[in-house]
């Protein structure tokens, strides 16, 4: 069974400060993304990383793809209370749909202003 | 913006019920997806759809589970007899290609079954 583990799960910060929230398989995934949960809401999706240490960046948040396409981490730079949200992290496994993502359980970020 | 929408918000209903969970997806999407996530848990794929078919679905995805696409806008997810454990959050999603890089998920029905 494939699995994502998010680090930390809870992250409250000031706002002004730095973070980085990891992405961890023992698996090979083809792609991985990365969303952004409000309650009540479904998942938005923020980026899809496809290659071995692809880095996107998205304004002050940058997403990296392990060389190794086992791993992702997202940092935000400094961070704004509008940050404030569940960030899942999710994985599309090799020989599957691209559709049927693996979902980690989510980083529960609280920004401080 | 183009968005998935799904009816109804919230559902209640008494287990060995049957139940339909609605969706549009966005128009000139392709392939769709349903999705749930019970309380405190993971996100967890349930199936995905393409050309009138299941492509894909998991162990979830039992004989209690149907999905259709009755019609050219809606697309549906059938619990024929609704047990307790099926309480959660439920998501449609669809994108244009099957590269799953842009899925778009809609808001969710949340299925409590008493």
């Amino acid at each position: 069974t494939q699995l994502l583990e998010q680090s930390p799960q809870f992250l409250s910060i000031q706002e002004g400060e730095n973070l980085t929230v990891y992405c961890n398989s023992s698996s090979v995934f083809s792609s991985l993304q990365w969303y952004r949960q409000e309650p009540g809401e479904g998942p938005v999706l923020l980026v899809t990383v496809v290659t071995g240490g692809e880095v996107k960046k998205l304004k002050r948040l940058t997403f990296q793809f392990g060389d190794a396409r086992k791993d992702s981490s997202l940092h935000i730079t400094a961070a704004q209370p509008g940050d404030t949200g569940l960030y899942l992290c999710a994985g599309a496994k090799y020989g599957g749909s691209q559709g049927n993502l693996i979902f980690g359980k989510g980083t529960k970020l609280s920004v401080k202003p | 913006e183009p968005e998935v929408t799904q009816t109804p918000s919230h559902q209640v209903t008494q287990m060995g019920q049957e139940v339909i969970l609605r969706c549009v997806p966005i128009s000139n999407h392709l392939y769709f997806y349903w999705y749930r996530q019970i309380l405190g848990q993971k996100v967890e794929f349930l199936v995905s759809f393409y050309n009138n078919e299941i492509s894909e679905k998991s162990e979830i995805f039992d004989d209690q589970f149907s999905v259709e696409r009755p019609d050219g806008s809606n697309f549906t997810l059938k619990i024929r007899s609704t047990k307790l454990e099926d309480s959660a959050m439920y998501f449609c999603a669809s994108s244009e290609g099957q590269g799953g890089e842009k899925l778009f998920f809609g808001s969710g029905t949340q299925l409590s079954v008493l």
